[in-house]
């Protein structure tokens, strides 16, 4: 079993719908961290979290940490929101990442 | 956010020649610098920590050997994939940054014919 685990691996939605990506851990963390990979490769960052809940624009990504589990949800999606989604989480410099969210957002 | 710049972003070689890729913190210092790969439609696979001034440590199962990690300044990581090979062909991303706050490079693709 992986040490952070994403579901699903793969979604397609019409723009405008609400998106949710949720991933779970089995490790001890100091910080959870929700990656944006677009076609070309590169990597953002998009959140770092510790505790309770964060926002930025369309974007809001809560964590649970008794549950050991995070969630990403994106509003109002648009067909530029269409990337891999990656959960990773770190412990200092140590840092896990899961599979990753394929998303499709059709127009 | 800080930022770290690969080059080159893509490289096609023969087999049997060696590839340098850089990895630079163009607005802090990094002691610590991390090499992955990427397979398609996979995460990133940690290869190896870089560290200023001393040896690199590689994660199990990676030659040393073949992936050459050099961390000569605070600001400069070098991977230097050796007597590449078809296989060797792969999408190299590194990051950098503090505990728990990493930023990372837009990524080299590697092509070896």
């Amino acid at each position: 079993k992986n040490e952070v685990e994403q579901s699903p691996q793969n979604l397609t939605a019409q723009e405008g719908e609400f998106i949710t990506i949720n991933c779970s851990y089995s490790v001890g963390i100091s910080a959870l961290h929700w990656l944006q990979q677009h076609p070309g490769g590169g990597i953002v960052s998009l959140f770092m979290l510790s505790s309770g809940k964060k926002k930025h624009g369309r974007l809001i990504a809560t964590i649970n940490i008794q549950e050991k589990h995070s969630s990403l949800h994106i509003t109002a999606s648009h067909p530029r929101d269409s990337a891999v989604y990656i959960c990773a989480v770190s412990f200092g410099y140590d840092m896990r990442f899961g599979a990753g969210t394929r998303l499709t957002v059709k127009p | 956010g800080a930022v770290v710049s690969q080059h080159p972003s893509r490289v096609i070689c023969k087999s049997g020649t060696s590839v340098k890729i850089e990895c630079r913190s163009l607005d802090f210092q990094a002691t610590t610098m991390f090499w992955y790969r990427q397979f398609p439609k996979k995460s990133l696979m940690l290869m190896a920590t870089s560290n200023e001034g001393s040896k690199a440590t590689y994660e199990q199962g990676v030659e040393k050997d073949k992936f050459l990690i050099n961390h000569a300044s605070l600001t400069l990581s070098t991977l230097t994939v050796t007597s590449a090979h078809p296989e060797d062909s792969s999408f190299y991303i590194c990051s950098g940054g503090e505990p728990n706050t990493q930023y990372f490079g837009p990524g080299t693709r590697l092509t070896v014919l």
